[in-house]
């Protein structure tokens, strides 16, 4: 089945620098990566995703990467905020019926 | 237009006992799913309907029953609750012609 990891666990950035959160998935058969948002004590919130037919997309300040080669895709995230500090979570699947999350990364932005 | 919503917020429940958690989305969205998520992981997919009078399995079902009588409701069941049940309960609905999904504030479950 599909395995997903996810570097770094946790991640300080100053505010106003970029943000870079890193994903790997084994399983070839997966084409859907999606990210989630989670606040502390919050709901997850869907921010972006991405198709493997697709090899970046962007939303303003967010922008994933997918390298289907390498089995890896990325979160960037640019001119952080502090409204930015969550955690954050991707997942890889066929669909998003199949999705396997990840363990996590935790960012914090520095006012 | 409240989203999607989860009743009950907490529950306590001793080991054996039974329970139904509720979810009710008004976006008259097909797809709903049920996750749990246990302290520091990501969610992990229990069952889920891709219409009304659907349900199906996901990465961790053992231990639960759901139904979607309604398409607006879509109910998670534990007939025999288990210590490991433990856990924050997160319903969602999911709409593949608009791309969104949307979750509950979660149940915070705790089974003694």
């Amino acid at each position: 089945g599909e395995n997903v990891e996810q570097h770094p666990s946790t991640l300080s950035v100053q505010e106003g620098d970029s943000a870079v959160i890193k994903c790997t998935y084994s399983d070839s058969a997966s084409n859907y990566f999606p990210w989630y948002k989670q606040e502390l004590g919050k709901r997850p919130q869907l921010i972006i995703d991405i198709r493997s037919n697709v090899g970046e997309k962007k939303d303003q300040r967010i922008a994933v990467t997918l390298n289907k080669t390498a089995k890896h895709f990325s979160l960037h995230i640019t001119e952080t905020q502090p409204e930015d500090s969550a955690v954050y979570f991707c997942a890889a699947g066929a669909s998003i019926d199949k999705v396997i999350f990840g363990p996590g990364t935790s960012l914090s932005v520095i006012p | 237009n409240a989203g999607v919503t989860q009743t009950p917020k907490f529950r306590v429940l001793k080991t054996g006992q039974s329970m139904t958690l509720l979810c009710a989305q008004d976006m008259n969205h097909e797809y709903m799913y049920w996750y749990r998520q246990d302290p520091g992981m990501g969610l992990r997919l229990i069952h889920y309907s891709v219409g009304e009078g659907t349900t199906a399995k996901g990465e961790v079902p053992d231990g639960y029953n759901v139904s979607r009588l309604k398409k607006q409701n879509f109910l998670l069941g534990l007939e025999s609750a288990a210590p490991s049940q433990t856990s924050v309960y997160f319903c969602a609905s999911y709409s593949g012609l608009i791309n969104e999904q949307f979750f509950g504030p979660g149940t915070r479950l705790t089974v003694l």
